[in-house]
């Protein structure tokens, strides 16, 4: 069974840099395309960003409303996939669940980790 | 960037009630969509995939139909466990999801 648990999210100042990291069991992180995917407060889903395969080139993309802020990366020793967040905003505030569409042909997300809330705040 | 729109945004319904909630696309995502369904503080959990195919699990009572642009998600006979928000999702470019369609008990 595949299980994503998501940690370091917390209370940060606006301006400053947070790291998530999600952490998975029974899944080979460098063989999976691993997402980002965050929700606001009462608000909807909003996909931030993917890390392809190590098979499929290894690359990144993000949504346009977060490139160049946002960095996903991943270690594939430890099969952890990190989210760097720069510059951060009150707008950033949700909570951010990591998410696979693992090595199935077709984009659909499963399973998620439980998420880590992230509060921007002076 | 694919734009993704549901309808309605909230919705109360009863015990038994049928319901329909609609994603439309922005532009022609084939069969690409995808349902979730998300109960408050969870994460969301997969429930149709690829516009029709029920995740394994998912009660026959949950349906889905569509393509191109206009994609639709029924619920034949609500549970009160249905109760809950349901999310679009296309991986016909990236991903995006629309905005959530919460289910209430009338």
């Amino acid at each position: 069974e595949v299980q994503l648990v998501e940690s370091g999210g917390g209370l940060v100042k606006p301006g400053e840099s947070l790291r998530l990291s999600c952490t998975a069991s029974g899944l080979s992180l460098m063989s999976a395309s691993m997402s980002w995917v965050r929700q606001a407060p009462g608000e909807g889903l909003e996909w931030l960003g993917r890390i392809a395969s190590r098979n499929n080139g290894g690359a990144t993309e993000y949504a346009a409303s977060v490139k160049g802020r946002f960095i996903i990366s991943r270690d594939d020793s430890t099969d952890v996939l990190y989210l760097r967040i720069n510059n951060l905003k009150i707008e950033d505030t949700a909570v951010y669940f990591c998410t696979t569409r693992q090595w199935r042909p077709t984009g659909r997300f499963e399973p998620w980790g439980q998420g880590s809330l992230v509060v921007v705040s002076s | 960037d694919i734009q993704m729109t549901q309808s309605p945004s909230s919705l109360a319904a009863s015990v038994g009630d049928r319901v329909t909630i609609t994603c439309r696309a922005s532009q022609d995502i084939s069969r690409y969509l995808n349902w979730y369904q998300q109960k408050p503080g969870k994460a969301p959990e997969l429930l149709i995939y690829d516009t029709s195919n029920l995740q394994t699990g998912v009660p026959s009572r949950f349906s889905g139909a569509g393509s191109g642009t206009d994609f639709t998600l029924a619920i034949s006979s609500l549970q009160p466990e249905d109760f809950a928000t349901y999310h679009c999702q296309q991986s016909h470019t990236l991903y995006s999801f629309g905005q959530g369609t919460k289910l209430e008990i009338k």
